[in-house]
């Protein structure tokens, strides 16, 4: 099966300005995640999506980033504007979201903000 | 509240020495707990899965872990360190709370040295 995919693969931006991360999740795959990455870190989840609904977002900035999965399959990250500290990488994953499996992940987009 | 704690930041063994990923959790559920690999510039790979059959739980790579519930526990061990281990190791909790949520520990860098 395919994998998730993720696009770019790097960006680069300066404060201020927006950036647009693209996820499409494992067909088939209810449950899809956002999770911010900083250097020396553990994933912090930033968004979790059931369908095209969202589980969780306690943890999303809601003043500069936005997500949407619109029909339940791939799905949008946007920062507006961009601050220093949201350079990271943003990893997608997804699961069947049926029962406890294991996240499957994209390889994720580094950005850097300068 | 779940929280997932790894108790090391860095851990260096010699190649064909056992190796040893401490990590305790909490978790007002029955969770499920994993153990992921992040090699340098790779997307993080499932290395086993706990979710309530056996407590010993085998991987791949030659990777095992064991739940304790008494400790809280979830310790990765290998009996023989071999040079591709070197990467970063992140425990990982997971709980039905009306939606599965899933918290990343901070992560445990493994050193191989020949």
């Amino acid at each position: 099966e395919a994998g998730v995919a993720q696009s770019p693969r790097y960006k680069i931006i300066e404060k201020r300005q927006s950036v647009a991360f693209w996820c499409n999740p494992i067909s088939g795959h209810a449950t899809l995640y956002w999770y911010q990455q900083i250097l020396g870190q553990g994933p912090k989840l930033l968004i979790q999506f059931q369908n095209n609904g969202v589980v969780d977002d306690s943890q999303l900035p809601k003043d500069r980033f936005s997500a949407e999965r619109l029909k339940g399959v791939d799905s949008t990250l946007k920062i507006q504007p961009a601050k220093l500290e949201d350079s990271a990488v943003y990893l997608c994953a997804s699961n069947r979201g049926r029962d406890n499996s294991p996240l499957h992940f994209g390889n994720g987009t580094r950005l850097t903000v300068t | 509240a779940q929280s997932v704690t790894q108790l090391d930041s860095h851990v260096s063994v010699s190649e064909g020495t056992p190796v040893l990923l401490r990590c305790n959790y909490s978790s007002s559920y029955s969770p499920s707990l994993f153990w992921y690999v992040q090699h340098p510039n790779k997307g993080l790979q499932l290395l086993l899965k706990y979710t309530s059959a056996a407590t010993l739980v085998k991987g791949i790579n030659g990777f095992e872990a064991e739940f304790k519930k008494s400790e809280t526990s979830f310790h990765l061990t290998k009996p023989s360190a071999h040079m591709s281990d070197a990467a970063e190791y992140f425990c990982v909790v997971s709980e039905n709370t009306g939606g599965f949520k899933t918290i990343f520990g901070a992560g445990t860098r493994l050193f191989v040295k020949a």
